[in-house]
């Protein structure tokens, strides 16, 4: 069946590090795919998305390309700051919208000073 | 932006009793909710959508029974936790998409379910 691996946290950074937080799905056909995050007390807010294969999402100076290839969906920023601590969710959806979500289990970055 | 209040946060309530959580969507009209549950460690996994005036639909091994949804008006979206036992207690999470806007799905916060 369908599913979202996401790399196991917290991830923990220094501010103006480089973030990678790994992203690979299993699925049939050509899901769109997205990430999702959830800062302390509000609900999951969507980040960034991409429908198709190559697509490249980028948002806040977050970018995830679309690697049909290998199955992923890697999140990146080349530059983390103190409030982008918060929990990163890698989603996929197969109606080519968002009603039916598949989430990874979530990793919590904490960026410190 | 749009906003999904979800509540109770937290909750702490012993084996046998039933709890209700709310999902009310605050600047918008939403048909339909959806419910996830999100065990320790584990992905968050959608349970039921809830339509609204009709009945949910249920994933497979969600018991309906167990987990009531009631979605009477279009900004709110009820969950009812029967009989509760400990192996409910999970991080629950509803989200509604706005009719205005279908494509747009905006969550609430969460509510932490603590069994005794």
């Amino acid at each position: 069946g369908n599913s979202v691996t996401q790399m196991e946290g917290p991830v923990t950074l220094s501010e103006e590090a480089f973030l990678t937080i790994n992203c690979t799905y299993t699925a049939t056909g050509y899901p769109s795919l997205f990430w999702y995050v959830q800062y302390p007390g509000e609900g999951l807010q969507l980040l960034l998305k991409a429908t198709k294969a190559d697509d490249k999402g980028s948002n806040k100076g977050f970018e995830a390309t679309y690697r049909k290839e290998t199955t992923s969906f890697h999140l990146e920023k080349g530059s983390v700051q103190v409030s982008d601590s918060a929990v990163y969710f890698c989603a996929l959806s197969h109606s080519g919208g968002y009603n039916k979500l598949i989430f990874g289990a979530g990793t919590r970055l904490a960026v410190h000073p | 932006g749009a906003v999904v209040s979800q509540h109770p946060s937290r909750v702490i309530c012993k084996s046998g009793t039933s709890v209700k959580i709310e999902c009310r969507s605050l600047d918008f009209q939403a048909t339909t909710m959806f419910w996830y549950r999100q065990f320790p460690k584990q992905s968050l996994m959608l349970m039921a959508t809830s339509n609204e005036g009709s009945k949910a639909t249920y994933e497979q091994g969600v018991e309906k029974d167990k987990f009531l949804i009631n979605h009477a008006s279009l900004t709110l979206s009820t969950l009812t936790v029967t009989s509760a036992h400990p192996e409910d207690s999970s991080f629950y999470i509803c989200s509604a998409r706005d009719d205005g806007a279908r494509e747009k799905l905006f969550f609430g916060s969460g509510t932490q379910l603590s069994v005794l």
